[in-house]
């Protein structure tokens, strides 16, 4: 039972254009949603998060979206550059605040990015 | 500060055999939590492991089984390997108390089975 769903395996843009990444959950109890960006060979890293409380947060050329209602959320990347080609996971979690057993993060499978110069 | 780290980077091991993972998390980070990635199923919760006590725990068998110590680094064990069991596996650590979620990944194990 997949609870955190991005459905595109691969998404591929032009440098310079913007990037979105989608994002889909089944959970209701899910509260707070993480993106981590993973290069190979690396560890995920976190790149921004959204508590339940808001539908927008924006971080430099990362803005998350989030929209309760449709149990959606999107990452937009604007400009994409060629760094940004990794793997993004989406993420979620029953509590923004750490601690108890509502910690753990469920991901997706992750959606590859290609930047194109 | 130093970041979250994982021995040995690569591990190859037989059917039947067992291993045992390490993982040492940032400095002042109690909370450690394991994750198994593989191409297709993305990146599953094992477990987490908080002042030496496993707090919460994924849906694997009982042949996954880890342990924290008192200088919060952590070990995973995976006994009777399958072949199945071929993925990296990824510990994270973060910072209790503090608001958001945010986990800390080391670079992972990549275990293959032969």
């Amino acid at each position: 039972d997949q609870q955190v769903k991005q459905n595109s395996p691969s998404l591929s843009v032009q440098e310079g254009r913007i990037s979105i990444l989608n994002c889909d959950y089944t959970n209701s109890m899910f509260d707070y949603f993480l993106w981590y960006k993973k290069y190979p060979a690396e560890g995920p890293t976190f790149l921004i998060s959204i508590s339940s409380i808001k539908d927008k947060n924006e971080d430099g050329r990362f803005t998350v979206f989030l929209n309760k209602s449709a149990k959606h959320l999107s990452l937009h990347i604007v400009p994409s550059q060629p760094g940004d080609s990794a793997v993004y996971f989406c993420a979620a979690s029953e509590s923004e605040y750490s601690g108890g057993s509502n910690y753990k993060l469920t991901f997706g499978k992750g959606t590859l990015l290609t930047v194109n110069p | 500060k130093a970041g979250v780290t994982q021995t040995p980077r690569y591990l190859i091991k037989t059917r039947g055999q067992q291993v045992t993972l390490s993982c040492s998390p940032i400095s002042g980070h109690r909370s450690v939590s394991w994750y198994q990635q593989t191409p297709g199923q993305g990146l599953q919760f094992l477990f987490e492991y908080f002042s030496e006590t496993q707090r919460n725990k994924g849906n694997f068998p009982g042949r996954f089984s880890g342990r924290q110590f008192s200088n919060s680094r952590s070990e995973m064990n995976v006994s009777t390997l399958e072949l199945g069991d071929s993925a990296l596996y990824l510990c994270a650590s973060r910072h209790e108390g503090a608001s958001g979620n945010e986990q800390f990944f080391g670079p992972g194990t990549r275990l293959t089975v032969l």
